[in-house]
């Protein structure tokens, strides 16, 4: 059972236009959500995160947009740059003392053309 | 910046094959996860150590893989006999003890059983 349901799967975007992916999910006790980048060949990294104490976190060109109500959070990608096309995951967790059990989505697939 | 390691970088291997891969996570990281990533998916924990010792092994499919972490440090996760559908991207990732919500990822283990 996927945990967390990503969507689109693959987007194309033109440079200097806005990238938005999305996520929900269903268990109430998940209270930390990172979005994760990643390039062919390469591991996949902490792009920006948040917890259900905001509804928005910005940094840079890239804002979190949480709506704990409707269990879901997006990912804006603001003026997307050609330098920007990888492959994006949302995830999921519960805080825990022992550790953290990421729930990752399925991924979606961002070109941006020139 | 320090940076998780792990080899080989691709791996090819025929079924019913041994294979074993290594991490060596973040220094003073004390948990290290191991995911699994299918193609097109998004990655899944096989296993989570907290400095030595198992915290979370429910998804690793014990009756071929193993993960050890014998002295807290390096980790090596091993399959026998590998299958054809263990044909995926073994990710490592590490945490800092107190700040578990981000885990840095190393580059990936690519696994082709044939």
């Amino acid at each position: 059972q996927q945990q967390v349901k990503q969507s689109p799967q693959s987007l194309i975007v033109q440079k200097g236009g806005i990238s938005i992916i999305n996520c929900a999910y269903e268990n109430t006790a998940f209270d930390y959500f990172p979005w994760y980048q990643q390039f062919p060949g390469k591991g996949p990294a902490l792009l920006i995160a948040i917890r259900p104490d905001v509804s928005e976190k910005k940094e840079g060109r890239f804002t979190i947009s949480f709506n704990k109500s409707a269990k879901q959070f997006s990912l804006h990608i603001m003026d997307s740059q050609p330098g920007d096309s990888a492959t994006y995951f949302c995830a999921a967790s519960p805080i825990s003392n022992t550790g953290n059990q990421f729930y990752f989505g399925t991924g979606t697939s961002l070109t941006v053309i020139p | 910046e320090a940076e998780v390691a792990q080899s080989p970088r691709y791996k090819i291997t025929e079924k019913s094959q041994a294979v074993a891969f290594w991490c060596d996570p973040i220094s003073g990281h004390a948990t290290l996860y191991w995911y699994r990533q299918i193609l097109g998916q998004g990655p899944e924990l096989l296993v989570q150590f907290q400095d030595e010792s198992v915290v979370d092994d429910s998804q690793l499919p014990k009756d071929r893989f193993s993960a050890e972490r014998l002295k807290g440090v390096d980790s090596t996760l091993k399959i026998q006999p590998a299958e054809l559908g263990d044909s995926a991207m073994y990710l490592c990732a590490s945490s800092l003890r107190d700040h578990k919500d981000t885990q840095y990822f190393g580059p990936g283990t690519r696994l082709t059983v044939l």
